[in-house]
């Protein structure tokens, strides 16, 4: 079958401490993949997007960096987190066949 | 670049109203459009979807038409019910060549019915 899943779906991390947030997808080859902020009460915020292993482009420049070590895993990162950097993120996968945008469960990030 | 706009909520409604959000936006090519919801706590999930002019999706009472001539898609419902509190967002999908698809969101419209 064909999923996206991504974690974890809560953390709650003290400034300065490192992040990782993984995005897989399942039953697909090539995908293109996207990473999005929602900050509270507003809307998605484009932050990565891949078409490729290795294939990154960055929409907006910040703390956080994105990485695609595989078809069908994308990681979402930051070295240092800032206070800002709190929000809800969402992995998205385009499913080019179904024409249909397939998000994550989301996860919740607290920066403390 | 593609741009989605949507009317600014919130939005309060009482239970079995009409409702409508306006969602306009502008794209080259043919893009596919589509309304997501999101439930409090939630991720986002797909409403419905239209893929060429003139198409109406529709799911769960909610329906939306294509219409290419004025660059819109927008959301209706004949009764909502408080079940529907959510927020909306419209969104389009847009190939940008090279194998890359470019998504665009609209910031959201927050949906409240009342009892």
């Amino acid at each position: 079958s064909q999923t996206i899943h991504q974690w974890p779906a809560t953390l709650v991390q003290p400034v300065g401490s490192p992040l990782s947030l993984e995005c897989t997808v399942e039953g697909t080859s090539n995908p293109n993949l996207y990473w999005y902020r929602q900050a509270a009460g507003r809307g998605l915020q484009l932050l990565f997007y891949s078409v490729g292993i290795g294939q990154i482009s960055s929409e907006v420049p910040q703390n956080l960096s994105a990485s695609r070590p595989q078809d069908r895993q994308f990681i979402l990162s930051s070295k240092k987190l800032l206070l800002s950097d709190s929000g809800f993120y969402l992995c998205a996968w385009w499913h080019e066949t179904r024409n249909t945008i397939y998000f994550g469960e989301g996860s919740w990030l607290t920066v403390v | 670049g593609n741009s989605v706009t949507q009317m600014e909520g919130p939005v309060t409604l009482s239970e079995e109203a009409f409702l409508t959000i306006n969602c306009t936006y502008t794209a080259t090519g043919y893009p596919s459009l589509f309304w997501y919801v999101q439930y409090p706590g939630e991720g986002l999930q797909l409403l419905l979807k239209a893929t060429k002019a003139d198409d109406k999706g529709s799911n769960k009472g909610f329906e939306a038409t294509y219409r290419k001539e004025t660059t819109s898609f927008h959301l209706e419902k004949g009764s909502v019910q408080v079940s529907d509190s959510a927020v909306y967002f419209c969104a389009l999908a847009a190939y940008s060549g090279a194998g890359s698809y470019q998504l665009t969101f609209g910031k959201g419209t927050k949906l409240s019915v009342i009892p």
